[in-house]
């Protein structure tokens, strides 16, 4: 019954290839988030989506694009992988519509380019 | 710019040893300020949403207060459990409301 799931939890990957990150959310919210987080645990957001439409977008490279085929998921593919890619990546969701609503995290993808 | 710091970056206590951390913050418009609490490997975990200056909300040896340009997360009588990263957040009131994270506390409790 977990809240927000993503997977992999692991991804080990070589410079150059393509990948995707899955979250999906069964709390019902309507806004979903991509954070990057960096060695020294930094949080900075790179996308959100509200009812499937594109709300935040980050000063982040092309080569990542996100996709909300439903409320309830939010994928994110990264193109031509470098090695700067290299840190922990959390899905989150939020209602947003009420105030003071906090986000609810998943437990990350970890992201390493060899 | 919104911008949100907290302090100290790193902090040991003994166990039993009380202290605070800061969150300061300078935003357009605050629209609530949370904390969370994040253990390795793990995603932050909420603790305390705040919005009003003066309000206050306690869970267990924790407790979150707000002004009008920082909060503080007080913790009683500590224990090597309460060792974490803690993180506090800013939604702010213009646009997308997007949320702004600092940087984290590292706190460790010795036993």
């Amino acid at each position: 019954d977990t809240a927000v799931s993503q997977t992999p939890k692991y991804l080990v990957t070589q410079m150059g290839n393509d990948k995707s990150i899955k979250c999906e959310q069964n709390l019902g919210h309507d806004t979903m988030y991509w954070y990057k987080q960096d060695s020294k645990k930094f949080l900075k957001i790179m996308f959100s989506y509200n009812n499937k439409e594109l709300i935040i977008n980050e000063t982040v490279p092309n080569r990542f694009s996100p996709k909300s085929p439903d409320k309830a998921h939010l994928n994110l593919h990264i193109n031509s992988l470098e090695l700067g890619d290299s840190a922990v990546y959390f899905c989150a969701s939020s209602h947003s519509g009420r105030r003071n609503q906090p986000q609810h995290f998943g437990d990350g993808t970890r992201l390493s380019i060899l | 710019e919104d911008q949100v710091t907290q302090s100290p970056e790193a902090l040991r206590l003994q166990e039993g040893e009380s202290s605070s951390l800061n969150c300061s913050y300078t935003v357009s418009g605050l629209r609530g300020l949370f904390w969370y609490r994040q253990d390795p490997g793990k995603g932050p975990e909420f603790l305390f949403t705040l919005y009003s200056a003066g309000e206050e909300k306690e869970k267990e040896r924790l407790k979150a207060t707000l002004t009008k340009k920082e909060s503080f997360l007080h913790i009683t009588a500590p224990k090597p459990e309460d060792s974490a990263t803690y993180l506090c957040a800013v939604q702010v009131t213009s646009g997308t409301y997007k949320y702004i994270f600092g940087t984290g506390t590292r706190l460790k409790v010795l036993a």
